[in-house]
C-alpha cells in the first residue's frame, strides 16, 4: 500500500533555509503520471499547495511562493525533498507531502509535520 | 483566501443529511475533477471522494460526491458524532498551474 512520512526540524528560526524529506513507499515516481506535493496547513487554517514534482521531473510551484521554494526527487531512495528559504512567523504550519497523479488532487497524504518558525 | 469558496461551518444532528458546497470557476472544477477530504481533530487529511464521485476505499456509502458546472458538492446522509471534523475539498487549476484548495468546513453535529 502507498505510504509518505514527512521529516525535519521541528524549529526554525526566522531567515533561515527550511529542509524536508517525504519518503515514501508503495509507489514509483519514476512511474508515468505520478507525482508528490507539498502541501502545508497553519495552525486553525486552510491547506495551501506548495510545490510538486512529477515522474517527468517537471516542476510546479505556487505563484506566491515560487520564488523561496525548491523541490527535487530522488528515485533511488524513494524521496522528495522540499527547501523553502527565509522563513518567517507565519510559515508555522503542518507540512504535509502527498501522492498525486497528472492533473489531479491528492490520494494518499503522510502523517504531516508541524514546523515553529520562531527565534 | 482559497481559490475555492467552502462555508466555514455547518453543522447538523444524528441522522440528519447534511451538504457541503465547493464553489470554484471554469479552470479549476468546470474543467477538472474533484476531491473530497475529511480532517478528523489532530489527523491529515483522509481521502473521501475522488473524481467527484467515487468514494474512496473503505468509506461508507453515506457519504456521496457530485459537481455540476462550476461547483461541487459533498453529502453526508444518517449523521453520525464521529462525522464530526473538517472537511477540504481540491482539485487542479488550469490557469495557475497547480493544486487549489477550498478554505474547508467545520462540521459539528449537535
Amino acid at each position: 500500500q502507498i505510504t509518505l512520512k514527512e521529516s525535519g526540524p521541528t524549529l526554525v528560526k526566522p531567515t533561515q533555509t527550511l529542509t524536508l524529506t517525504c519518503t515514501f513507499s508503495g509507489f514509483s515516481l519514476s512511474s508515468r503520471g505520478v507525482g508528490v506535493a507539498w502541501i502545508r496547513q497553519p495552525p486553525g487554517k486552510a491547506l495551501e499547495w506548495l510545490a510538486l514534482v512529477y515522474w517527468s521531473d517537471d516542476k510546479r510551484f505556487s505563484p506566491s511562493l515560487k520564488s523561496r521554494l525548491t523541490i527535487t526527487r530522488d528515485t533511488s531512495k524513494d524521496q522528495v525533498v522540499l527547501t523553502m528559504t527565509n522563513m518567517d512567523p507565519v510559515d508555522t504550519a503542518t507540512y504535509y507531502c502527498a501522492h498525486n497523479r497528472l492533473w489531479e488532487a491528492p490520494d494518499f497524504w503522510g502523517q504531516g509535520t508541524l514546523v515553529t518558525v520562531s527565534s | 483566501q482559497s481559490v475555492l469558496t467552502q462555508p466555514p461551518s455547518t453543522s447538523g444532528t444524528p441522522g440528519q443529511r447534511v451538504t457541503i458546497s465547493c464553489s470554484g470557476s471554469s479552470s479549476n472544477i468546470g474543467s477538472n475533477a474533484v476531491n473530497w477530504y475529511q480532517q478528523l481533530p489532530g489527523t491529515a487529511p483522509k481521502l473521501l471522494i475522488y473524481t467527484n464521485n467515487q468514494r474512496a476505499s473503505g468509506v461508507p456509502d453515506r457519504f456521496s460526491g457530485s459537481k455540476s458546472g462550476t461547483s461541487a458538492s459533498l453529502a453526508i446522509s444518517g449523521l453520525q458524532s464521529d462525522d464530526e471534523g473538517d472537511y477540504h475539498c481540491a482539485t487542479w487549476d488550469d490557469s495557475l498551474n497547480g493544486l487549489v484548495f477550498g478554505g474547508g468546513t467545520k462540521l459539528t453535529v449537535l
